[in-house]
């Protein structure tokens, strides 16, 4: 079975500030693992993933992950917070060969960022 | 490319009537589709899964009968409100997948809010 604990239901920042959001995940084998972000009365957007290679991911919006399998973590960051980086995000875990089977989505981290 | 559509994008209807909302994977083809509910403010939950051509698997606690699910084709599946009522009311939002050539990710929709008086 497979798991996802997002630290921090609401996370705030400034403008321009470092953004930080915590995923820890349980998996019993190598997981493939996403960032998602909701906007207000939105589907979720894929942000990015990794599946396997190059442990240090680069998404869109200036995003990046590190899948860190000692910490079972995949932190979600971005150097410099913009107004419109205001969302809910969402991690998500999936083993490699999942068939029918959903994803399994943490319970979302809310980002507010003051100007 | 992986685009997911969903109609209507919002509905009021009047208690006991019914509601459907389309999704659509416009431009894949989805070998399985997700349907999921979202209150404000919180996390999404899973009300069931389907694949083309067959019934779909409900999780537990959601009642078939009331939500029913069709997919029939692998770019169009459907989710029925029978007889809504106010408590029905909530973000419906679908999901596609379009295999394990895109390593699992589920592709969204824009979400159908459902308001029922």
């Amino acid at each position: 079975a497979q798991s996802v604990t997002q630290l921090g239901s609401h996370v705030s920042v400034s403008e321009g500030a470092l953004v930080l959001l915590r995923c820890n995940y349980s998996s019993s084998v190598p997981p493939y693992l996403f960032w998602y972000v909701q906007y207000p009365n939105q589907g979720l957007q894929l942000l990015l993933k990794y599946t396997t290679g190059a442990t240090l991911v680069k998404g869109i919006n200036g995003f990046e992950a590190e899948f860190k399998k000692s910490e079972t973590s995949f932190h979600l960051t971005k150097p410099s917070a913009h107004m419109s980086d205001a969302a809910e995000y969402f991690c998500a875990v999936s083993p490699p060969f999942s068939g029918n089977t959903p994803l399994v989505f943490g319970k979302g981290t809310r980002l507010s960022v003051i100007a | 490319g992986a685009v997911v559509s969903q109609h209507p994008s919002w509905v009021i209807c009047k208690s006991g009537t019914s509601v459907k909302i389309e999704c659509r994977s416009l431009d894949f083809q989805a070998t399985t589709m997700f349907w999921y509910r979202q209150f404000p403010k919180q996390s999404l939950m899973l009300m069931a899964t389907s694949n083309e051509g067959s019934k779909a698997t409900y999780e537990q606690g959601v009642e078939k009968d009331k939500f029913l699910i069709n997919h029939a084709s692998l770019t169009l599946s459907t989710l029925t409100v029978t007889s809504a009522h106010p408590e029905d009311s909530s973000f419906y939002i679908c999901s596609a997948r379009a295999g394990q050539l895109t390593y699992n990710e589920q592709f969204f929709g824009p979400g159908t809010r459902l308001t029922v008086l």
